[in-house]
């Protein structure tokens, strides 16, 4: 089956700092990436829709300039999460979208920001 | 890791009428969450419901879940075009969703 691959699993950094998290499709190309985070015990929530070559589609109240999204190739999109706060502390997970448009899920980045 | 599995497969009913669909899961859970999803869109989430509780409200659309059943369901009342899309459900693991694992989906049609 597709497979879906996040980098880093898991990251600890210092407030203010930023943080990029790759999310790579592994045996197929994905022109539709997305990414979700999820605080403990909740559901996942959409932040952004990354389409390669073009310009990522936030949802409302995801703030563009703090979470980065640059979808460079066909098998990578990648998440930055600019001058990190606690309350950016998440479980980050992608999705990349297969050719008959079902939704692979990546194993998910756990972000601590302290 | 999880897993629900939606049923049926796919609806279609006339606008205004309610649309039902169902989920079953396996194991003991935390949470159950129902999700939409339209044509080449991500997952939006719509409505979780935790395992101590048995339904939940939000706008036309209500939630049950019986534990003892391992199952849940989705009802949206006076359905309308622009509820057309596919939806999903997933359960709760004890603390953060490591390996999602979504049914196929219940396809709902709206037909005006």
């Amino acid at each position: 089956g597709a497979v879906v691959s996040q980098h880093p699993s898991r990251v600890i950094c210092k407030s203010g700092t930023s943080v990029k998290i790759e999310c790579r499709s592994l045996d197929f190309q994905a022109t539709t990436m997305f990414w979700y985070r999820q605080f403990p015990k909740q559901s996942l929530m959409l932040m952004a829709t990354s389409n390669e070559g073009s310009k990522a589609t936030y949802e409302q109240g995801v703030e563009k300039d703090k979470f980065l999204i640059n979808h460079a190739s066909l098998t990578l999109s990648t998440l930055t999460v600019t001058s990190a706060h606690p309350e950016d502390s998440s479980f980050y997970i992608c999705s990349a979208v297969g050719q008959g448009n079902e939704q692979y899920f990546g194993p998910g980045t756990r972000l601590t920001v302290t | 890791s999880q897993q629900g599995e939606e049923d049926p497969q796919a609806l279609s009913i006339q606008e205004g009428e309610n649309a039902t669909m169902n989920c079953s899961y396996k194991t003991s859970i935390n949470n159950l969450q129902w999700y939409r999803q339209n044509s080449g869109r991500g997952l939006v989430h719509l409505i979780l419901i935790r395992s101590n509780e048995r339904e939940k409200h939000s706008g036309r659309l209500r939630v049950t879940l019986d534990t003892s059943k391992k199952s849940s369901s989705l009802l949206i009342t006076a359905s309308r075009a622009a509820d057309t899309a596919s939806y999903f459900c997933a359960t709760g693991p004890d603390n953060y969703g490591q390996n999602f694992v979504f049914g196929p989906g219940t396809r709902l049609s709206v037909l005006p």
